[in-house]
């Protein structure tokens, strides 16, 4: 099974509204990114917060981090319709011998105006 | 910065024909990645290469697909021959620093092999 897996697998929300995606893990990490993909393009790299961090902020942004539970969340306040897209969490594991980044399957957010 | 650049961004093709994917990494990084997207796998790390070194090519399918990265701002993904299970988009992506590093990602390259 993977590193990191989102929940919801997808959410809808209108703008305005406010959207909070999970990020679950299984092993010990050095830091936890998210990403974010629109159609048809590459990933983004939207924010990055260490296993020595709880919270961190990038304008709507706000990712918490709970490694006791081993799991994260993104929150995008306000959202606007160019929000729409799939995020990701990526989290490092030791594997093959180097700290490999391992992407989950991705939570598509839809934002209707 | 242009940031990652792929050639082609789609690529139909037939089975059994060889298939070459081309990108250039940022300028300065020293990590590049190749992946492949699709619905049913999701995002799949195919090889990493380190300083132009293959590091972990765990991902590779099978002996049809190869890399090589002969200089730090060049590197090739090629399929011989092709099938059509194939299909899917192929990321390239550089880093600076280690693998576990902010990534940066290429507009990707569509592959269908008809």
């Amino acid at each position: 099974s993977q590193q990191g897996e989102e929940d919801p697998q997808a959410l809808s929300i209108q703008e305005g509204e406010n959207a909070t995606m999970n990020c679950s893990y299984k092993t010990s990490i050095n830091n936890l990114q998210w990403y974010r993909q629109n159609s048809g393009r590459g990933l983004v790299h939207l924010i990055l917060i260490r296993s020595n961090e709880r919270e961190k902020h990038s304008g709507r942004l706000r990712v918490t981090l709970d490694t006791s539970k081993k799991s994260s969340s993104l929150l995008i306040t306000a959202s606007r319709a160019a929000d729409t897209a799939s995020y990701f969490c990526a989290t490092d594991a030791i594997t093959g011998g180097y700290n490999k980044l391992i992407f989950g399957a991705g939570t598509r957010l839809a934002v209707h105006p | 910065d242009a940031g990652v650049i792929q050639s082609p961004r789609h690529e139909v093709t037939e089975m059994g024909q060889e298939v070459t994917l081309r990108c250039k990494p940022i300028s300065g990084h020293n990590s590049l990645f190749w992946y492949r997207q699709t619905m049913m796998r999701g995002l799949e790390l195919l090889i990493y290469f380190n300083n132009n070194v293959p590091i972990d090519d765990s991902g590779m399918p099978e002996d049809r697909f190869s890399a090589k990265m002969p200089n730090a701002s060049f590197s090739t993904l090629k399929i011989q021959p092709s099938e059509p299970r194939d299909s899917a988009v192929y990321f390239c992506a550089s880093s600076l620093g280690q693998a576990a590093y902010e990534q940066y990602f290429g507009p990707g390259t569509r592959l269908t092999v008809t």
